[in-house]
């Protein structure tokens, strides 16, 4: 069974550009969330999406936004880019319940300049 | 306001013998816990679990132990392999929050280093 994919795996942005990030969970999985990890912050929740709908965000501006598509990939965007949204940015898929184990793609590299 | 916090940012151990990796928690609203183990350039992989109902759950060289009212989880690995080096991190979520998602906290990590 392929494992949690996500494109690009590098990607190299100024300031204020946008950019979207892509998520293809695996087989069967329904939900999807995404995550930001900074050196000294862990793992940041930024939010999850289930049947095409965002179920639950985290404390993160209005510029990160996310969908899902109906084979349940899903793009998550980063308007009006800062220096501080420098991070890997990893993408879990489960099943469906909140207690289901979430599997992590290998994440995109996201660096700002 | 970090609800799961690993203060031990790494941790180094000698082969053969235990690592305990430690994590606390202030919200009493989590009832579901679990570590995650992450190579680098790749993403954490899960690695065990335990529900609020129990204090111990093992698995094989891996016992996560619950102490709620410490508010206090910890992972024991015995004995250490030198493959078992990673950062470790624990997540906590709130099940009763069924339709609120997949909302994991996450601590801040700790680096394990198994020395041969």
């Amino acid at each position: 069974k392929a494992g949690v994919t996500q494109t690009p795996r590098y990607l190299i942005k100024t300031r204020g550009q946008q950019v979207t990030l892509s998520c293809s969970p695996i087989s069967g999985h329904r939900s999807v969330s995404w995550y930001q990890q900074t050196p000294g912050q862990g793992l940041q929740f930024l939010f999850e999406y289930f049947s095409e709908t965002q179920r639950n965000k985290g404390n993160f501006p209005g510029r990160f936004s996310g969908r899902q598509f109906s084979n349940s990939r899903s793009e998550m965007n980063v308007s009006t880019l800062e220096l501080g949204d420098s991070a890997l940015y990893l993408c879990a898929s489960s099943l469906a319940q909140l207690t289901d184990t979430q599997y992590f793609g290998p994440g995109t590299r996201l660096t700002v300049l | 306001d970090q609800q799961v916090k690993q203060n031990s940012p790494s941790l180094s151990v000698q082969e053969g013998r235990i690592s305990i990796l430690n994590c606390d928690y202030t919200n009493s609203m989590f009832d579901y816990f679990l570590w995650y183990k992450k190579y680098p350039a790749e993403g954490p992989t899960f690695l065990i679990s335990i529900s609020s109902i129990k204090d111990k759950n093992e698995d094989g060289r891996f016992t996560v132990f619950l102490n709620k009212s410490a508010k206090h989880l910890s992972l024991h690995i015995v004995p250490s392999q030198p493959g078992d080096s990673a950062v470790y991190f624990c997540a906590a979520l709130a099940s009763g929050d069924y339709n609120q998602g997949g909302k994991l906290i996450f601590g801040q990590g700790t680096e394990l280093s198994v020395k041969p």
